[in-house]
């Protein structure tokens, strides 16, 4: 149990265009979903927090108008890279968390890469 | 805010060594502390975490020791195999599932 998964696992896409990333829980409820960011050989790097039925918060430094987060429901988190330019291009993962109290119902999705030319 | 700060960014051990690696946070507030093991190209998967009213905890050959004074957490492993080669990131959190990671020691053990 716990799955998370993503879509697209990988993404090319021209500078300029937008690119929509999908976060789904398959089979939990996440209340919570969490967007991170990571560069190659670095850290994960945590974008915003995503909570179903609200708007997102972002961490310092996130431009909001540029990482649309929608949580629209409680299995599904989108992340929409607008205008991208060639230094978005980045590893982008999710995690969602359960409604369950312990601090361990975190689970992460596999990823995408995203390229942009 | 949360910083934790991981330490060495690289290790190298022959196996059956032991390894360490080492973390340091900032906000004294954090109460959950989880380290995360990624392979090239995956998603990090959680190996072992500790929370602040555990001073150490142990599964098989990973332990975690945490003393809160100092705002610092180890992650242990022994007997290490080849197959422990990975980057390992530690993180922090106050609550509410945010997690503020560390930069990442990747560890290679060599045969």
């Amino acid at each position: 149990g716990a799955v998370v998964s993503q879509h697209p696992s990988w993404v090319i896409c021209k500078s300029g265009t937008s690119v929509k990333i999908e976060c789904r829980s398959l089979d939990f409820q996440a209340t919570t979903m969490f967007w991170y960011r990571q560069f190659p050989k670095q850290s994960l790097m945590l974008m915003a927090t995503s909570n179903e039925g609200s708007k997102a918060t972002y961490e310092q430094g996130v431009e909001k108008d540029k990482f649309l987060i929608n949580h629209a429901s409680l299995t599904l988190s989108t992340l929409t890279v607008t205008s991208a330019h060639p230094e978005d291009s980045s590893f982008y993962i999710c995690s969602a968390k359960g409604t369950e109290k312990r601090e361990r119902g975190q689970y992460f999705g596999p990823g995408t890469r995203l390229t942009v030319t | 805010g949360e910083n934790v700060e991981q330490h060495p960014s690289t290790l190298s051990v022959q196996e059956g060594d032991s390894a360490v690696i080492k973390c340091t946070y900032s906000d004294s507030a954090s109460n959950y502390f989880p380290w995360y093991k990624q392979e090239l190209g995956k998603r990090p998967q959680l190996i072992i975490d500790i929370r602040s009213n555990v001073g150490e905890k142990k599964d098989q050959r990973i332990a975690v020791t945490l003393n809160k004074t100092a705002k610092h957490f180890s992650l242990h492993i022994t007997e290490t195999q080849p197959e422990d080669s990975a980057v390992y990131f530690c993180a922090a959190s106050t609550g509410g599932g945010k997690l503020i990671f560390g930069q990442g020691t990747e560890l290679s053990v060599k045969p």
